[in-house]
């Protein structure tokens, strides 16, 4: 199906260990972001993408780390996953660097860390 | 630097009440302005925007227009319904890097 792909929806995982969250869109955007989601302080961007192979940080990356070799994924990894990363993961793309183009959204990876 | 404000929600109304959800944003340069939606268990998708200064975006009864000199984009609806209980994140997409900043957003619970 068309549109942006988020998986797994649901993950419980373990302090310490490492996981990869996936996002994958079928239109080719060029943009990519990684935001979190947690009560009080709405969306946050993690790392965002231009491109492939062109990767930047956002306003919290520490312990997230992204790569992006094809246009049509974008995945973050924890790399070693702590309690205060317990939060809502959304992946969203954006076609062009216009400004007045909108952003669409996966429907986001609810990870549980304990 | 650049930055969006909008109302401490929640925000609780009857069914027909009108709507106002204020955002008021800080930017260098002309930025883009969105207000999206999120509905439980889903993400985010775009409600309405305005591209420049005395736009207005309209979709499903909602609107709000770009308004440069006070820097805001509240959010208004005539008549709520209670389909409309959300989570309401004001947005803007700045011209200076890729970035979208949000909101912290703001929960509207619609009673019958």
């Amino acid at each position: 199906d068309a549109g942006i792909t988020q998986s797994p929806r649901y993950k419980i995982t373990e302090t310490g260990r490492q996981v990869t969250l996936m996002c994958h869109q079928t239109w080719s955007h060029s943009y990519m972001f990684w935001y979190r989601q947690d009560l009080g302080h709405g969306l946050r961007l993690i790392y965002y993408s231009a491109a492939a192979d062109i990767t930047d940080k956002g306003e919290v990356p520490d312990g997230y780390v992204v790569s992006r070799s094809k246009t049509e994924n974008f995945p973050l990894t924890l790399e070693s996953a702590t309690r205060s990363q317990t939060s809502v993961y959304f992946c969203a793309s954006i076609r062009t660097r216009q400004t007045n183009t909108e952003a669409f959204f996966g429907q986001g990876t609810r990870l549980t860390v304990v | 630097g650049n930055s969006v404000t909008q109302m401490e929600g929640p925000v609780t109304l009857s069914e027909e009440a009108f709507l106002t959800i204020n955002c008021t944003y800080t930017a260098t340069g002309y930025p883009s302005l969105f207000w999206y939606v999120q509905y439980p268990g889903e993400g985010l998708q775009l409600l309405l925007k305005a591209t420049k200064a005395d736009d207005k975006g309209s979709n499903k009864g909602f609107e709000a227009t770009y308004r440069k000199e006070t820097t805001s984009f509240h959010l208004e609806k005539g008549s709520v319904q209670v389909s409309d209980s959300a989570v309401y994140f004001c947005a803007l997409r700045r011209a200076q890097d890729d970035k979208i900043i949000f909101g912290k957003g703001t929960r509207l619970h619609i009673l019958p």
